[in-house]
């Protein structure tokens, strides 16, 4: 069976200051897909990063930061710096090759960035 | 260009009566998902299509739920003889390559579904 967990239901941080969301991810499976997606208060879902089984590789995208590790099955999310902008709910996702590309999303974490 | 769009918006309905939910995704996208987000909850799988096809309807919360896609493009979800506990948000998504996995999925703005 396949699970994501986001075990941070909320958080607050004061703006200029680093935080990072958690993702643990459960699946049998070798080949997987990661997302994270942004959900500001608008209630859309905006994409922000996909990152496949094999490709370890941490990636930054300006403020934004990924750590994958397959080692202990997390996949996080780091803002650098953050913005009152930022405050959203974060999800993360996992799609595994054999359902169709069906997205097992966590339950989110509630991020708020105090001016 | 445009993205995936939902409407109505907002729904509004009575106990018992049936509602449908409509989803027009970005153009070229050949798979397209529902998901249904409950207050304070995740984003709960509903059903997706290759194409016009539904290849797995398990995710459906019971046989008051449908859902049909014509022409590779529009989708609607209905709903029949609505319960309270169907309240929520409606999500559609798309993708744009049929059937594989890992693909980016879109999504729309959803509609709030409220049974008064």
């Amino acid at each position: 069976a396949q699970k994501v967990t986001q075990a941070q239901t909320e958080i607050s941080v004061v703006e200029k200051e680093d935080v990072t969301l958690d993702c643990v991810y459960e699946t049998r499976d070798t080949t997987y897909y990661l997302f994270w997606y942004k959900q500001p208060p608008s209630g859309e879902l905006v994409f922000l990063i996909r990152r496949n089984s094999f490709d370890e590789q941490n990636e930054i995208s300006g403020r934004y930061s990924w750590n994958f590790q397959k080692s202990t099955s997390s996949f996080n999310f780091t803002i650098t710096a953050s913005q009152v902008v930022d405050s959203a709910v974060y999800f993360c996702a996992l799609s595994v090759t054999n359902t169709g590309n069906q997205f097992y999303f966590g339950t989110g974490t509630s991020l708020t960035v105090i001016p | 260009g445009a993205g995936v769009s939902q409407s109505p918006s907002n729904k509004v309905t009575e106990k018992g009566k049936d509602v449908e939910l409509r989803c027009d995704p970005i153009s070229g996208h050949t798979a397209l998902y529902w998901y249904r987000q409950s207050l304070g909850q995740g984003l709960e799988f509903l059903i997706y299509f290759q194409g016009n096809s539904a290849p797995d309807k398990s995710g459906l919360p019971s046989d008051r739920f449908s859902a049909e896609r014509t022409g590779g493009s529009v989708s609607t979800l209905t709903i029949q003889r609505t319960q309270q506990e169907d309240s929520a948000v409606y999500l559609c998504a798309s993708s744009f390559r049929q059937a594989l996995q890992g693909d980016t999925q879109y999504f729309g703005p959803g509609t709030r579904l409220t049974v008064l």
